[in-house]
Parts: structure tokens; sequence; C-alpha cells
């Protein structure tokens, strides 16, 4: 069975740092995209970084470039969202997915780890 | 940046069938899917490259995407389809994935 496991999500005051994972489990890590997609409270879904299998193509939304690193650790099964300069309006729900191979669809999510930034 | 617009909120009867639709400019020429998230619950993907449909997901599913405008159809409508829905497209011209604002569907 296929599991997405973000932790990390914590209370940071404005323009202070986090740093996301996202542990993989139950397929072969390297061969997928994998993305970041956030919720802020009572809002809709929003992307906010991709990253392919071997690291070589990242891509940011306009709202987090600049501030957030997406990474992987393909030996370690886990993927990583490194934020810093946070703003109030990073607050949100952080979930992890996996990119469909043969699509630009997220066919598998974790349960999201929240972040709140807060004074 | 491509923009996908959702109406807000669908309401419909058990047993009927819902439409919610997904405008973008020509939004014909790309691969929409449709993503369900139940409150307090990830996201879970419906429909993928337009019309097809994961495994486990019920047959009752099924999309369309033409000109301006993508559609999610739900047929027979239960209970436990209340739930958001959000469109997704891949923006090859800015190398951004876009959501649409999402639509709660409300079961009556």
């Amino acid at each position: 069975e296929v599991q997405l496991v973000e932790s990390g999500g914590a209370l940071v005051k404005p323009g202070g740092s986090l740093r996301l994972s996202c542990a993989v489990s139950g397929l072969t890590f390297s061969n997928y995209r994998m993305n970041w997609v956030r919720q802020a409270p009572g809002k809709g879904l929003a992307w906010v970084s991709s990253i392919s299998g071997s690291s070589n193509y990242k891509y940011y939304a306009d709202s987090v470039k600049g501030r957030f690193t997406i990474s992987r650790d393909n030996a370690k099964n886990s993927l990583y969202l490194q934020m810093n300069s946070l703003r109030a309006e990073d607050t949100a729900v952080y979930y992890c997915a996996r990119g469909m191979p043969t699509s630009f669809a997220f066919d598998i999510w974790g349960q999201g780890t929240m972040v709140t930034v807060s004074s | 940046s491509y923009v996908l617009t959702q109406p807000p909120s669908v309401s419909v009867a058990p047993g009927k069938t819902a439409s919610i639709t997904c405008g973008g400019t020509n939004i014909g020429s790309k691969t929409v899917h449709w993503y369900q998230q139940r409150p307090g619950q990830a996201p879970v993907v419906v429909i993928y490259y337009d019309t097809d449909r994961p495994s486990g997901i019920p047959e009752r599913f099924s999309g369309s995407n033409s000109g301006n405008t993508a559609t999610l159809t739900i047929s027979r409508v239960e209970a436990g389809d209340e739930a958001d829905y959000y469109c997704q497209v891949w923006d090859s011209s800015s190398d951004h994935w876009v959501f649409g604002g999402g639509t709660k569907l409300t079961v009556l």
C-alpha cells in the first residue's frame, strides 16, 4: 500500500522558517514526480511546488518562488519543503501528493500537516 | 496566469444528476483532472485526463472537456457524494499547475 506521511508543521512567527517532510512508502519513489499543495483554512486547494523524480526539474507557484525550496532524497524516500520568510498568508494545511506517471494529475495524497504563521 | 472558474455551489436531489463546470480560456486544449474532497479529508482524484476514472471510482462519475468548459457529471447522486470538487490543469505556458476555486456539492 502506498503511503505519504507529512510532518514538520508548526506555529511559527512571521519571517521565520520551517521545513516540511513527506515520508513515502510502498512505491519506487524515484520514479515519480512529487508535489506540494496547500489549503488555507476554509479556502480551496492551491498548488505550491513540484519536483521531478531525478530532481532535475523544480517548479514553484509565484506566491512562494524565492522563499520556498523543494527537494527530495530518493535514498530516504522523502520529499521536503524548506519554507523561509514565512508570511501570515502561508498559513495552511500542506499536502504532499504523488504525480501520476502518465498525466499531470495528483493521484495519491498524504493527510497533510498544518502550518500556522502568527505572532 | 491561467485561471479556472467554478461555481461556488451546486445543489442536487438524491438520485438526480449533478453537473459541475470548470471554465477556462480554450480549456478544451488542455487535459483536466477532478478531485473530490470530503470535510476533514485529503483530496481524491475522481477523473483524470478529462474522462478517465481511477480504479475504485464509481462509473457514476464522468467528465467531458470542450471549448472553454470542462464538466464533471455525477449521475444518480448519493448522500456520500456531498463534498467539495476541484478541477485542475497543467498550464504549459507558465509551468504551473492550476486549481479551480472549488465547488461545494450539496445533496438535498
